[in-house]
C-alpha cells in the first residue's frame, strides 16, 4: 500500500529538548516536505526536498532542520524546541511528475511545554 | 507570492442539502493546480477533487464539484446531498506548474469547518 508514515503521531516535551519526528514513504517519489498546520493559517510549509541531499526552506523554516540522505525518508529535527512550535505537522510527498496530487502522511501533534 | 483566501471559518448545512464553499486565490502565473482538501476529526488530509486552470471544464468528482472562474481567480466547491460523513475542515490549496526553486509547494487557505445538521 502506497504511503507516507509519519512517527510519533503524539509527542508532549519541554522547551529545549530536541526531538525529531521521522517521515518515511515508500512510493519512490523525489519530492518531499513538512508543513506546519496552525488555527486560522491553515497549513505552511516548513522546508522540502526536491531529491536526495537537495533541501531547501519554506516560508516558516526559523528552528527547524531536515535532512534527506536517503530518497525514502525525511525527518524533522527541532534541535531546540519552544512553544511557539507547538502545531500540527504533516509531512508529503509527490513524484516529480508535476501532474501527480501529494500524498500526506498522518500527522504529528506536538505540544512543546 | 501567491495566496489563497477562505473567508467562510465555518459553514453548515442540512443533511441532504447542498453547500458552496468559497475560496479565491491571487496569481500572477497562468498555468496552475487548485485542489479541495478535507480533514476530517481523524486530522487525515483527503484529496477531495481538483482542477487544472488550462482546462475550462469544472472538475467533478461524485457529489462534489467545483466552479472554476478563471479571470475572478475564484474557485467554490459544491457539495451536493450532504451527508454527515461530509462533516470536516476543508481547505483550498493552489499549487504552481513552474519547476523552479520552492515554486512546487502547496499555498492553503485558512480552512473552512463544515458541520452537517441531521
Amino acid at each position: 500500500e502506497a504511503q507516507v508514515t509519519q512517527n510519533p503521531r503524539y509527542l508532549i516535551t519541554v522547551t529545549g529538548k530536541k526531538l525529531t519526528v521521522t517521515c518515511s514513504q515508500n512510493m519512490n517519489h523525489e519530492y518531499m516536505s513538512w508543513y506546519r498546520q496552525d488555527p486560522g493559517l491553515g497549513l505552511r510549509q516548513i522546508y522540502y526536498s526536491m531529491n536526495v541531499e537537495v533541501t531547501d526552506k519554506g516560508d516558516v523554516p526559523e528552528g527547524y532542520k531536515v535532512s534527506r540522505k536517503e530518497k525514502r525518508n525525511f525527518p524533522l529535527i527541532l534541535e531546540s524546541p519552544s512553544p511557539n512550535q507547538t502545531s500540527l505537522y504533516f509531512c508529503a510527498s509527490r513524484d516529480r511528475d508535476s501532474n501527480q496530487p501529494q500524498h500526506f502522511g498522518d500527522g504529528t501533534r506536538l505540544s512543546i511545554l | 507570492a501567491q495566496t489563497v483566501t477562505q473567508s467562510q471559518p465555518e459553514m453548515s448545512v442540512q443533511e441532504a442539502e447542498t453547500v458552496t464553499l468559497s475560496c479565491t486565490y491571487d496569481t500572477s502565473e497562468s498555468d496552475y493546480y487548485l485542489f479541495w482538501y478535507k480533514q476530517p476529526p481523524s486530522r487525515q488530509m483527503i484529496l477531495v477533487i481538483r482542477q487544472e486552470a488550462y482546462k475550462q471544464q469544472n472538475a467533478t468528482e461524485n457529489r462534489f464539484s467545483v466552479n472554476f472562474q478563471k479571470a475572478a481567480k475564484s474557485f467554490s466547491l459544491k457539495i451536493s446531498d450532504s451527508q454527515l460523513g461530509d462533516a470536516a475542515m476543508y481547505f483550498c490549496a493552489y499549487r504552481s506548474l513552474l519547476i523552479i526553486q520552492g515554486a512546487q509547494k502547496l499555498v492553503f487557505g485558512q480552512g473552512t469547518r463544515l458541520t452537517i445538521n441531521p
